[in-house]
């Protein structure tokens, strides 16, 4: 079975603080996620990686930023934290191949005080 | 970014009653996705349709692949109370040349069983 781990299940952060958000997963996939979830809103993709050191922006990447410096870990970086990422973070991963789907972790939950 | 229009947004039900929801989208899609999202976790992929007109079952449920490509619905049958949770559709086309295809999430539809 895949499994995609992510470190923290519940953060509380200070406004301006840096946030680090860290994700692992053990089924060797090339491409790795990092989605917000809201409600109503669904999940929205913030940054992308397709290998180690690449990274792509999704639908919302301002005000974060991400690092891949090895294939099984992709980590989210909140630089100065503010109130409006309070949120429910999502780490996914999907293997080569386009009949290959998505698999998610168990989220992170961080607020912004 | 594009979302997909997911309805209901939320609906409480009887335990054993049957369940249905839907996605529409603008856009046409190669691939369609359901996943379900328990309290506190993440989600959980149900089904996943790859041709158009496809009907496919897990269990207690169905879901199918619109003939347009712009649509999909997914029924569940018979609900029990571990049926609570978010829905979500998802579609996906395949990049051409790469092996990532972009995914798109419905809005979710809350589901509330009552036994």
């Amino acid at each position: 079975d895949v499994k995609v781990t992510q470190s923290s299940r519940y953060l509380v952060k200070r406004t301006g603080e840096k946030v680090f958000l860290e994700c692992v997963q053990d089924m060797d996939h090339e491409n790795m996620f990092w989605y917000r979830q809201d409600p109503g809103l669904g999940l929205r993709l913030i940054y992308f990686s397709y290998d180690v050191k690449m990274k792509e922006k999704g639908d919302i990447p301002e005000g974060y930023s991400v690092s891949r410096e090895k294939k099984e870990r992709f980590s989210l970086i909140l630089e100065s934290a503010s109130t409006n990422q309070t949120s429910m973070y999502l780490c996914a991963s999907r293997g080569q191949g386009a009949g290959n789907t998505i698999y998610f972790g168990e989220g992170s939950w961080l607020t912004v005080v | 970014g594009q979302q997909l229009n997911q309805s209901p947004q939320s609906m409480f039900i009887q335990e054993g009653e049957d369940v249905s929801m839907n996605c529409t989208s603008s856009s046409i899609f190669n691939t369609w996705l359901w996943y379900k999202q328990d309290p506190g976790e993440g989600p959980v992929l149900l089904i996943a349709l790859y041709k158009a007109g496809e009907l496919t079952s897990n269990g207690r449920l169905t879901a199918q692949f619109g003939i347009t490509r712009k649509d999909s619905f997914l029924n569940i049958s018979a609900s029990i109370p571990s049926d609570v949770g978010i829905y979500f559709c998802a579609g996906q086309l395949r990049a051409g040349g790469t092996s990532y295809g972009k995914l798109t999430f419905g809005q979710g539809t809350i589901l509330t069983v009552h036994p």
